[in-house]
């Protein structure tokens, strides 16, 4: 069956630049989860959400960061004005529940963001 | 505030010996335990979790991690490694009170020499 997808696979962008990261859940699972992996890190949370509602945002690093879920499904995070500290492989991840972070997730291959 | 430490960012080990990773966490609630195996350019993939009951977990690939809450630890092991074995795992915590954050440890990479 299909797993977690998340495109493009790799992005380079110029300092400034807006960036859109895309990922397609597992379908039918209720949540969702953005993490950043910085070179030589493990994940970092960013953001949950359970179907549509954006329930925890905390991690996100800057009001730069955006994410959104507007159907429930498919999900985008969205980096403006990138930096070079925001080059990281970013990886989302889904779950069949609405227990959050204790619920087994299912991750995709990651986006690596380099910003020149 | 939850954390995670992951001893020995690299870990050598031959083929057919024991493996031992080690991962030690803090929290102030009873923790849910995760350790997930990410292989080059692919996505994390759990390989066990603890969540309540027996505090030995056994994982895929022959894996099994013990949860010891008098030492706040939970170390993955493995009798004998094989070459497959060769990866980045990561150890990881969440609270049962809730809260959607899963908090990882900073990895440990794995070879595995023949």
């Amino acid at each position: 069956g299909a797993g977690v997808s998340q495109s493009p696979r790799y992005k380079v962008a110029k300092r400034g630049q807006d960036v859109a990261l895309r990922c397609d859940p597992i379908s039918g699972h209720v949540s969702l989860f953005w993490y950043q992996q910085a070179l030589g890190q493990g994940p970092e949370f960013l953001t949950y959400f359970q179907n549509e509602a954006q329930l925890d945002k905390s991690g996100l690093p800057s009001d730069r960061f955006f994410a959104e879920r507007p159907e429930g499904s498919v999900s985008t995070l969205k980096i403006q004005r990138t930096q070079q500290e925001d080059s990281a492989v970013y990886l989302c991840a889904s779950s069949t529940r609405t227990s959050g972070g204790i619920d087994t997730q299912y991750f995709g291959p990651g986006t690596r963001l380099t910003v020149l | 505030a939850q954390s995670v430490t992951q001893l020995g960012s690299h870990v050598s080990v031959s083929e057919g010996a024991l493996v031992l990773l080690r991962c030690n966490y803090s929290s102030s609630v009873p923790p849910y335990l995760f350790w997930y195996v990410q292989y080059p350019n692919q996505g994390l993939q759990l390989l066990l979790k603890y969540t309540t009951g027996a505090t030995l977990v056994k994982g895929i690939n022959g894996f099994e991690a013990e949860f010891k809450k008098s030492e706040t630890s939970f170390h993955l092991t493995k009798p004998s490694a094989h070459m497959s074995d060769a990866a980045e795992y990561f150890c990881a915590v969440s609270e049962v009170t809730g809260g959607f954050k899963t908090i990882f440890g900073a990895g440990t990479r794995l070879f595995v020499k023949a």
